[in-house]
Parts: C-alpha cells; sequence; structure tokens
C-alpha cells in the first residue's frame, strides 16, 4: 500500500514568490493534516480536513497560507507571497478517522526554503 | 495551555545501555500521549501510544499523570535505535491536532 506522498520533495524559491505544495493521502483516509517544522523548532499542527471541509485551522500562521482539498483527495497548500520565515519542512498526515484509536500516517514532508 | 517539552536535545549513550527520552506535558484535558520515531532518510512514524500500554522495539513508556511524565525507556539500547524522537499529545474534545515536543536525537554508539 502507498504511503503519504508528498511533491516537491524540496523547494527553493526567492521571497516574495509563490510556491504549491501537494499531499497525497493514503486512499480511503477521511482526515488529512499539515503540519511544519520550522529550523530548529517543534514540529506544529497547520490544519486538519475532514474530506474537503476544514475541521481546524487554528494552526495556520496567517492569510498568505491557504489550503484546499477538492474532492476530499489531495490537498494543496500555497504560500503566496513566501517570506523567509516560511522555511521548514512541511508534512502532510492522513488517518482513517479522528482520535487516538486512529494513526497518523507521515508524508516524507516537503523541504521550502525562502531565500 | 498546551505544550509538550522535551528537554534534552541529544542524547549519546552506547550500546546495550539503558535509555530514558525525557517527556513532559501540560493539558488540562484527559492527555492521549505518543512517541514517534524518525529514521535517518525515513518519515516520522508511530513508535507506541500510551493507551495501548505495549513494547515496540524493546521500548516502553508509561504514562504518570502526577508527574505529567511520559518518559520514553528501554534497557539496552540497540545502534538500530539511534534516531530522532518525537513526544506528542493528542487535544481532546473535537480536536485532532498532535501537540509535538522538539525532539531528542538518540546517538547509540558501538
Amino acid at each position: 500500500e502507498a504511503g503519504v506522498t508528498q511533491f516537491p520533495s524540496h523547494s527553493v524559491i526567492e521571497k516574495g514568490q509563490t510556491v504549491t505544495l501537494r499531499c497525497d493521502p493514503i486512499s480511503g483516509h477521511d482526515n488529512l493534516y499539515w503540519y511544519r517544522r520550522v529550523m530548529g523548532k517543534e514540529i506544529k499542527f497547520l490544519l486538519h480536513f475532514v474530506k474537503e471541509s476544514k475541521q481546524d485551522e487554528s494552526g495556520m500562521p496567517n492569510n498568505r497560507f491557504l489550503a484546499e482539498r477538492t474532492g476530499g483527495t489531495y490537498s494543496t497548500l500555497k504560500v503566496q507571497p513566501a517570506e523567509l520565515e516560511d522555511s521548514g519542512v512541511y508534512f502532510c498526515a492522513s488517518s482513517q478517522g479522528p482520535g487516538t484509536i486512529y494513526e497518523q500516517y507521515f508524508g516524507p514532508g516537503t523541504r521550502l526554503t525562502v531565500t | 495551555a498546551q505544550r509538550v517539552t522535551q528537554p534534552e536535545k541529544l542524547l549519546s549513550v552506547f550500546k546495550g545501555a539503558p535509555v530514558e527520552l525525557k517527556c513532559n506535558y501540560s493539558y488540562s484535558g484527559s492527555p492521549e500521549l505518543f512517541w514517534y520515531v524518525q529514521y535517518s532518510r525515513q518519515r516520522l512514524q508511530l513508535l507506541l501510544r500510551h493507551i495501548s500500554r505495549e513494547s515496540i522495539k524493546g521500548f516502553t513508556a508509561d504514562l504518570n499523570k502526577g508527574e505529567t511524565s511520559f518518559h520514553l525507556k528501554k534497557p539496552f539500547a540497540q545502534e538500530e535505535d539511534s534516531a530522532m524522537y518525537y513526544c506528542a499529545l493528542l487535544l481532546s474534545g473535537g480536536y485532532n491536532k498532535l501537540i509535538f515536543g522538539a525532539g531528542t536525537r538518540l546517538a547509540v554508539h558501538p
């Protein structure tokens, strides 16, 4: 079974440019999450989708970040315009259901570097 | 506020030595705690969860509500245990997000 996949694996952009990260969850997983790890800091929650609906977007840092999950399948996270502090590793995770019982499976991450 | 603290950035031990990775949490609700591990060039993966009360790869972790701790232990470390370990708290009450600690890098030397 294919795990969570993310594209690209690495992106280098200049400040002010736009970048779109993609996440494909495990097939059948309604719950999709975005997290990020900024250099030297802990992994932080960004948002949670249940199917195509945003269940919790309390971790989104500001309105330069836009996440979508059209049709409840893959998700995109767009950063526009990118700032230096957006550099880090962006993780996507998916789970079959909510709560403790259902494990969140993580993708390999996208390393974003803003110069 | 909810918080997970892992006080050690790096823990360096020799093969066969006991290991204890510390994790403390702050949460007013009923805590659901996990340990995640990331081996070199691999993705983050679940190691164990406190409700399972199981031992995975020789690791165990006991939730101590009095001390608000969830330390990860292994009696005899192996070189293949070298990795980054993250303690995480799952918020309850309709939320489903994990709050991670900063992580501890475990280095097991031969």
